[in-house]
């Protein structure tokens, strides 16, 4: 069974500190890999996914396979960026997704 | 304004009473799911539809029950055989039969079991 495991609950940074946030997946076949990010008083709602190789708000992420790790990151931590980040994985077979349990960052002044 | 719209957004219900959590979405996709959120568990898919007339279980369908049988609603029944119905639950919405992965949810919906 396909899983996603974020072993932080929270993550304490101050501003302009570098930020890692931790996703590791178990999956059989060929991943598809996502970050969603929930700020305060928003809904949920996609940050990045692995296919596009893209940096959205200074995030990025990389898919490694050897680690089975799709780590979120960013250079510089800005104050909006505290929010709950969640991990997410396709269920290529029911085409869902299946997240981890949330990462809250907090970036303190 | 067009997205997914969830009501009520606040539920009381006594144990032993069904309750029904409405879910509408105008951005015209074809996909919509429903998905449990407690604290330190993340979110748990409770049941999707690809397509009107269709859905599946997800991996914690026991005591809800859903039907889709209009493309813009996928109302969720919470029973009274669910045993800790007391959560967050959000709606979402994806384009097409083919999920590209991009999710639009609802602001949610807190049901509280008195």
């Amino acid at each position: 069974a396909q899983r996603v495991t974020q072993p932080e609950k929270l993550l304490s940074v101050f501003k302009g500190a570098p930020v890692e946030l931790k996703c590791n997946y178990s999956y059989s076949g060929s991943p598809e890999l996502f970050w969603y990010v929930q700020y305060s008083r928003q809904r949920l709602q996609l940050l990045l996914r692995h296919i596009s190789r893209e940096s959205i708000k200074g995030f990025t992420a990389d898919l490694n396979k050897g680690e089975t790790s799709f780590h979120l990151k960013k250079p510089f931590a800005q104050e909006e960026d505290s929010a709950m980040y969640y991990c997410a994985l396709m269920d290529t077979g029911r085409r869902a997704l299946t997240f981890g349990s949330g990462t809250r960052l907090q970036v303190q002044p | 304004d067009g997205g997914i719209t969830q009501s009520p957004k606040y539920l009381f219900r006594k144990e032993g009473q069904n309750v029904t959590l409405s879910c509408e979405q105008n951005l015209n996709h074809d996909a919509m799911y429903w998905y449990r959120q407690d604290p330190g568990q993340g979110l748990r898919l409770i049941y999707y539809s690809q397509i009107v007339n269709d859905f599946q279980k997800g991996d914690i369908a026991e005591g809800y029950s859903v039907s889709r049988e209009k493309k813009e609603s996928f109302p969720l029944t919470v029973t009274s055989a669910q045993k800790n119905p007391t959560a967050f639950y959000l709606c979402a919405s994806s384009r097409g039969t083919a999920n590209t992965g991009e999710l639009f949810f609802g602001e949610g919906s807190r049901l509280t079991v008195l």
